[in-house]
Parts: structure tokens; sequence; C-alpha cells
């Protein structure tokens, strides 16, 4: 039978509210970031990029917080709607080692109607 | 359309039995990467490829070979699946430089 894994950090809001997903990465020398959305029976797909050189970067709806101090990033969502509701992975890379992408666990965002 | 295809989506096997999963993107990207999903391990990369004839160890390699004999192209081999080999695979295809990877739709194995 299937392995039972763990359960990820869920995020509940109500349509329409802003929603803020955290992400705590692991290498201070990490110079890009990226966040991706992963839906059922889907692939991780990109939604913004931040490099080490800024701490801010906006897109449509949604801002990506980049705190090189404490290893912290976060998504922001403005105005979340049910298609919104899907699995959301930060991902870091470091140049030096070829771009490899080094994922965190991800976080399930559930968009309540 | 830009996108990164897998084939096949599904496949269900016996332990032994060599298998290939194939992928291939249409964006001439010069970097391309395999990862497995698994409950409470994430995404881990498996081997990734620069480009044409280079490719390198990410980090949960073993049992797995690849191929990159063209630019487009980065086939997956397990030559004797074990069940443990079990998970979703993803390949993912960026450009050069710090760009996001793209990725394909992914492939669910069962080893049996």
């Amino acid at each position: 039978g299937e392995s039972v894994g763990l359960h990820l950090p869920t995020l509940s809001v109500q349509e329409g509210d802003n929603s803020i997903i955290n992400c705590a990465y692991s290498n201070s020398a990490s110079d890009y970031f990226i966040w991706y959305k992963q839906e059922s029976g889907k692939g991780p797909q990109f939604i913004i990029d931040i490099r080490s050189n800024m701490d801010k970067r906006q897109g449509q709806r949604v801002t990506v917080l980049l705190n090189k101090t404490v290893k912290h990033l976060s998504l922001q969502i403005a105005a979340t709607q049910p298609g919104d509701s899907a699995v959301y992975f930060c991902a870091e890379s470091l140049y030096n080692q070829g771009g490899k992408l080094i994922f965190g666990q991800g976080t399930e965002l559930s968009v309540k109607p | 359309e830009a996108q990164v295809t897998q084939n096949p989506r599904y496949l269900i096997t016996v332990t032994g039995k060599k298998l290939t999963v194939t992928c291939s993107q249409n964006m001439n990207h010069e970097y391309m990467s395999w990862y497995r999903q698994d409950p409470g391990l994430g995404l881990r990369q498996i081997y990734y490829s620069m480009n044409v004839e280079v490719t390198d160890k990410g980090d949960v390699p073993e049992g797995y070979k690849v191929s990159r004999k063209e630019k487009r192209n980065f086939p997956l081999i397990l030559e004797s699946p074990s069940p443990n080999q079990t998970s979703l695979y993803f390949c993912a295809s960026r450009p050069v430089g710090n760009q996001p990877q793209h990725f394909g739709d992914g492939t669910r194995l069962s080893i049996l």
C-alpha cells in the first residue's frame, strides 16, 4: 500500500481575502528564489521569482518578499480566488551549483467560496 | 505552445523490467533535470544536464541513468526498477542562467 507521509501545512482562507504563504530557506548563499504552484495531477507551475539583490517583487495579484537576514521568503496573493487552491512551493537556487533547485515542503492553500 | 512533455504519464510495471521515461522540450533550453516527488520528502533532484552530452548527479541518482544526445530530449532510464522507485517523476528545463525551470505534468510510476 501507499506510505503515509507528513501532512503539509495548510492555509485556509475565504474567497476575496489576501493570503500569505511563508517559507524558510536553508542556504545563506542562495541567490535566486522561485515560487511554484502545483495543482492536483499537474507539474509545478512558475508563479514569480526574485533575485537576492531585491527584497520585493510584484506580479499580477502576487508579491514575493525576501528577507535575507532571517532567510525568509513569503508569497502574498491578493483577493484570493477558488482557482488559487493548490500546493505552493518555494525553491532556492545556487547558481554556482549548476542552478540546482532546493524545494521547500510546500503549503496547501484552500480557498473557501 | 512552449512545453515540457513526458511519456508515459502512468506506468505500472514489475521489479527488474527495464523502463525509460522520455522527456522532450520545445523551448531550446540548455538545462534539463529530473526530479522525483514523494509524500513528506518533497521534490528531489535525480540528475541534471547543463547541455548536450553533459550530465551530472543530483541528490538521489542511485538506480537511475540519463542521457542527453540531443538538446530537446532527456530520457530517464531505470535499468532494473525496484519498488522503492515507485514515485511521481517530473522533468524540467530552463535556459542558461538564473531562470525558472519549466516542468512537465509528471509520470506516475508504480513498481510492483
